[in-house]
C-alpha cells in the first residue's frame, strides 16, 4: 500500500459547485498534514495545514479522521481559478521530517 | 519576501552527461529538501539536510549527490543521466524548528535528458 493515496481524478464540476477530496495515508504515527495545490509545471504552494480539530479558510475547509487516517478537502463555491492539481501531504514522522505526497487530484472548474 | 531560488531554470543534458542543480534557500532557513517530480507523477521525496548534514535520504539513485554549503545552499549533482531523469526537480526549505509546517518549494528546475 503507497503511504499516502489519492484519487487522481480529473474531477471535471461546474462553477459554483461543491467538490470534496479524500486522501488515506498508512503511517499512523505522522502528525502533520497538508493540502498543497500545484498548477500546471508550477512548485506546490501550500494551501492549507490540516488540524486535528478541521480547520477552514474561507470556501476552504480541512478535516482529519485520524481513526480512519484520511484527510479530506472541500471546496465550496467553486471558481475558475480553482482548476489545478491538489496533492495531500503528510509527514513522514512526528512533526518533522520530509513530505510524503499522494498523486494528486486534477480538479476542472468549468463555467 | 525572499523566495527559494534554483538554478538554472531549465537544463538540456545528454545521455551519460552530468548535471549540477542548485537550491538557494530562503535567509535564516537552515533546512533543505530535494524533491523530483516526472511528468504526470507526485513529487518524490530524494534527500534532505539539516545544518549542512544529510538528515533523511528517500529515493536517490547512487548516481546523484548533494551535500549543503556553509551558506545553507544546496546543490544536486547528477552524473550518469539516464532518460528517465528527465523531470521536474523542486527544492523546499524550511526555517527552524518549524519542520514540516515550514515548507516552501523553490519555481524548480526542468532537466531533459536527451
Amino acid at each position: 500500500r503507497k503511504e499516502v493515496e489519492q484519487d487522481p481524478g480529473p474531477f471535471n464540476v461546474p462553477e459554483g459547485a461543491t467538490v470534496a477530496f479524500n486522501c488515506t495515508y498508512s503511517n499512523s504515527a505522522s502528525q502533520s498534514f497538508f493540502w498543497y495545490r500545484q498548477d500546471c509545471r508550477k512548485e506546490p504552494k501550500l494551501l492549507m495545514s490540516v488540524y486535528s480539530s478541521g480547520n477552514e479558510d474561507g470556501r476552504f475547509t480541512a478535516q482529519l479522521n485520524r481513526a480512519s487516517q484520511y484527510i479530506s478537502l472541500l471546496i465550496r463555491d467553486s471558481k475558475l481559478s480553482d482548476s489545478a492539481t491538489y496533492l495531500c501531504a503528510v509527514n513522514k514522522w512526528g512533526s518533522q521530517g520530509n513530505l510524503i505526497f499522494g498523486k494528486g487530484t486534477k480538479l476542472s472548474v468549468k463555467p | 519576501a525572499a523566495g527559494v531560488i534554483q538554478s538554472p531554470r531549465h537544463l538540456i543534458k545528454e545521455k551519460r552527461e552530468t548535471a549540477t542543480l542548485k537550491c538557494y534557500p530562503i535567509p535564516r532557513h537552515d533546512t533543505v529538501y530535494w524533491y523530483q517530480q516526472g511528468p504526470g507523477q507526485d513529487p518524490q521525496f530524494l534527500i534532505s539536510f539539516y545544518e549542512k548534514m544529510q538528515s533523511d535520504k528517500g529515493s536517490i539513485p547512487d548516481r546523484f549527490s548533494a551535500q549543503q554549503f556553509s551558506d545553507y545552499h544546496s546543490e544536486l549533482n547528477m552524473s550518469s543521466l539516464e532518460l528517465g531523469d528527465s523531470a521536474l526537480y523542486f527544492c523546499a526549505s524550511s526555517p527552524p524548528l518549524t519542520g514540516s509546517y515550514g515548507y516552501t518549494f523553490g519555481s524548480g528546475t526542468r532537466l531533459t535528458v536527451v
